[in-house]
C-alpha cells in the first residue's frame, strides 16, 4: 500500500521568513515525488518533482525539496517567503500504478 | 494557449438532481482524470480515462458517471445517488500512460458544486 502524510495542516509564517513543509510517504516500491501548489479557488500547479538523481530538487518560485530515502521524506523549503506564497501545498507520490496525494498544508504568509 | 477548461466554475444543485461538469483539454493528452477535493482530505480520484471510449473507476466512483467520446472531453455527471456531493471538483490530464510515474498532471481551475 502507498500513502502520503503531510505533517502540518496549517503553517503560519511571516513575510521574508523561511518555511519548511514536511511530507513523509510509505511505499513498497520505488516512487516518484511531487509538490503541487494550489492558490485560492484554482487548480493545482506543479512546483517541483523528484524522479531520480540528485536528492535536492529545485522548483519554481524559489522552492526546493530534498528526497531522503532512508527517512522516506520529501520536505519542501523556501528560504524567504512572500505574501504571494499564501496557498495550499500538496505532496504527491507515484509508483507507476497509483498517484496518491497528501491532505495538504495551508501556508499563510503575514506581513 | 494550451490548457484545461472546466465549466461551470460555480454550480448549485437541488437534492435529487443530476448535474454535469464539463472538462475540455487542448493539450492532446491521452489520459484524463476527475478528482474530488474536500477540506483536509486532499484529492481523491473519482474516475480516469486512458483512451477514448474507455474509463476506469477510482477510489470514490459511487454516485458519479463519466464518458469519453472524444479525446479532448471528459465530462463528469454527479448523480442523485451521490449522498454528499458538495465539493470542489478538479479535472486533470497527462501525457502517456495514466499514473506512469514521471507523468505530471495538468489541472483545470475547478468547479465548485453546492447542494442546496
Amino acid at each position: 500500500a502507498q500513502s502520503v502524510t503531510q505533517l502540518d495542516s496549517q503553517v503560519p509564517v511571516f513575510e521574508e521568513a523561511p518555511v519548511e513543509l514536511r511530507c513523509n510517504y510509505s511505499s513498497s516500491v520505488s516512487v516518484y515525488l511531487f509538490w503541487y501548489v494550489q492558490y485560492p479557488n484554482q487548480g493545482l500547479q506543479l512546483l517541483l518533482k523528484y524522479l531520480s538523481g540528485s536528492t535536492l530538487v529545485k522548483g519554481i518560485n524559489g522552492f526546493e525539496a530534498e528526497f531522503n530515502k532512508s527517512q522516506t521524506s520529501f520536505h519542501l523549503r523556501k528560504p524567504s517567503v512572500h505574501i504571494s506564497d499564501t496557498a495550499e501545498y500538496f505532496c504527491a507520490v507515484s509508483n507507476d500504478y497509483k498517484l496518491s496525494f497528501g491532505a495538504g498544508t495551508t501556508v499563510t504568509v503575514r506581513a | 494557449d494550451g490548457g484545461i477548461t472546466q465549466s461551470p466554475k460555480y454550480l448549485f444543485r437541488k437534492e435529487g438532481q443530476n448535474v454535469t461538469l464539463s472538462c475540455e483539454q487542448n493539450l492532446n493528452h491521452d489520459a484524463m482524470y476527475w478528482y474530488r477535493q474536500d477540506p483536509g482530505q486532499g484529492l481523491r480520484l473519482i474516475y480516469y480515462s486512458q483512451i477514448v471510449n474507455d474509463f476506469q473507476k477510482g477510489d470514490i466512483a459511487e454516485g458519479y458517471s463519466v464518458s469519453r467520446e472524444k479525446k479532448e472531453s471528459f465530462p463528469l455527471t454527479v448523480t442523485s445517488a451521490q449522498k454528499n456531493p458538495t465539493a470542489f471538483y478538479l479535472c486533470a490530464s497527462s501525457t502517456g500512460q495514466a499514473f506512469s510515474g514521471a507523468n505530471v498532471l495538468t489541472f483545470g481551475a475547478g468547479s465548485r458544486l453546492t447542494v442546496l
